[in-house]
């Protein structure tokens, strides 16, 4: 079964400092996607980003953006010039397309300091 | 688009009273997940359905579990009886199988606690 491994468990910075989220995955398939969440104080789960596994183009959204490499199984995400309301916990997933279902990682607590 | 509605968003019962969360899909999603979230264990995938079909409930903790979808609008999770252990987020989502540009779009969750 696909294994997502986010080794970070809490990250601190202070406003305005870029900050990296990592995210390592294990699949034996060809045909995958990774996702990002975030989950606020609130609790809703948000969906960030989809990724699929023939797309190694990096992605970026206003201050997000992401880092896909294959060769290292990596799926990174940056957040530049950080806010306060980025404190959440954020997760990645992956998702094996022969069984459809998405597997989360631990998941990143990520503290913004004013 | 209203999204994924779960209900109850809040639930607190007895050890060993029976237990039924209830979600809607969003309309013309064919794929419908139940997760839990706990502190111990994170997010845990309980069960999927591929157009009202469950397709893996390897994820079911024990025979206590249940979930069915009668309908493409319409599932429940159901927990009889209910233990302390169970007390968790619980959440459903929902997607459209074979979409590359769709994610997976949650409900709010219903936080269950059992006493």
């Amino acid at each position: 079964a696909q294994k997502v491994t986010q080794a970070q468990t809490e990250i601190s910075v202070v406003e305005k400092e870029d900050v990296t989220l990592d995210c390592v995955y294990e699949t034996r398939d060809t045909t995958y996607y990774l996702f990002w969440y975030k989950q606020p104080p609130s609790g809703e789960l948000v969906f960030l980003i989809r990724r699929n596994s023939f797309d190694e183009q990096n992605e970026i959204s206003g201050r997000y953006s992401w880092n896909f490499q294959k060769s290292t199984s990596s799926f990174n995400f940056t957040i530049t010039a950080s806010q306060v309301v980025d404190s959440a916990v954020y997760f990645c997933a992956l998702s094996e397309a022969r069984n459809n279902d998405m597997r989360f990682g631990a998941g990143t607590r990520l503290t913004v300091k004013p | 688009d209203a999204g994924v509605i779960q209900s109850p968003r809040h639930e607190v019962t007895e050890m060993g009273q029976e237990v039924t969360l209830r979600c809607k899909p969003i309309s013309g999603h064919n794929s419908l997940f139940w997760y839990r979230q706990t502190m111990m264990r994170g997010l845990e995938l309980l069960i999927y359905f591929n157009n009202n079909v469950p397709i893996d409930d390897s994820g079911m903790p024990e025979d206590r579990f249940s979930a069915k979808m009668p309908n493409a609008s319409f599932s429940t999770l159901k927990i009889q009886p209910s233990e302390p252990r169970d007390s968790a987020v619980y959440f459903c989502a929902s997607t459209l199988e074979g979409s590359a540009n769709y994610g997976y779009t949650f409900g709010s969750g219903t936080r269950l606690t059992v006493v």
